[in-house]
């Protein structure tokens, strides 16, 4: 069945650090992959999605890229704000089995001014 | 335009109570999924509607959980009797569109704790 990893954190930078989050995936197919974040007191909101190979997302000043050969979808972002503190979940859709969203365990990101 | 909206936000009941969940869509969308987050766990999705009818409940765990969607709008989840393995929070999402998971639009969720 459908799977995604993720670094679990909590993951604790400074402001203006350079953030990378790892997510990799197991699925059948080709799935479309998603990066939501979580702002506190607040429901997951989608960050950014590539639904095919090489394709790069970005929103925010963050990015990750659709890499079929490494089945991953690393999330970065150049300079990390106070504002960006939050939890991020990875998550795919395969469209060939179940119809929700398979999400990994999620990552918990503090910046610290 | 409102969002998703669930209630209550918090509830904590004791094992073998009952315990219903509630979940506005968005208006206009025919889409309605339910998701929870077990501590420490990933989002797993429980099921999905389109209108009235269920088109996935794959996601169940089990025959203590009933949801439905009279009428096409809001969308209950009752679970009963509560176990202490259904702590969680439970997430409810919507779309227009059937796939569109780039349009989904999640509520706040509810936190659940069983004690």
């Amino acid at each position: 069945g459908n799977s995604v990893t993720q670094m679990e954190g909590p993951v604790t930078l400074s402001e203006e650090a350079f953030l990378t989050i790892n997510c990799t995936y197991t699925a059948t197919g080709y799935p479309s992959l998603f990066w939501y974040v979580q702002y506190p007191g607040e429901g997951l909101q989608l960050l950014l999605k590539a639904t095919k190979a090489d394709d790069k997302g970005s929103n925010k000043g963050f990015e990750a890229t659709y890499r079929k050969e490494t089945t991953s979808f690393h999330l970065e972002k150049g300079s990390v704000q106070v504002s960006d503190s939050a939890v991020y979940f990875c998550a795919l859709y395969s469209g060939g089995g179940a119809d929700g969203l398979t999400f990994g365990k999620g990552t918990h990101l503090i910046i610290q001014p | 335009e409102a969002g998703v909206t669930q209630f209550p936000s918090h509830s904590v009941i004791e094992k073998g109570q009952t315990v219903t969940l509630r979940c506005d869509p968005i208006s206009g969308h025919d889409n309605l999924y339910w998701y929870r987050r077990v501590m420490g766990k990933e989002i797993k999705f429980l099921l999905h509607f389109v209108k009235e009818s269920k088109q996935d409940e794959s996601g169940m765990p089990n025959n203590r959980f009933l949801a439905e969607r009279t009428g096409g709008t809001y969308s209950t989840l009752k679970v009963q009797p509560a176990e202490l393995e259904d702590s969680g929070v439970y997430f409810c999402a919507s779309s227009r569109t059937r796939g569109a998971h780039e349009k989904l639009f999640f509520g706040s969720g509810t936190q659940l704790s069983v004690l």
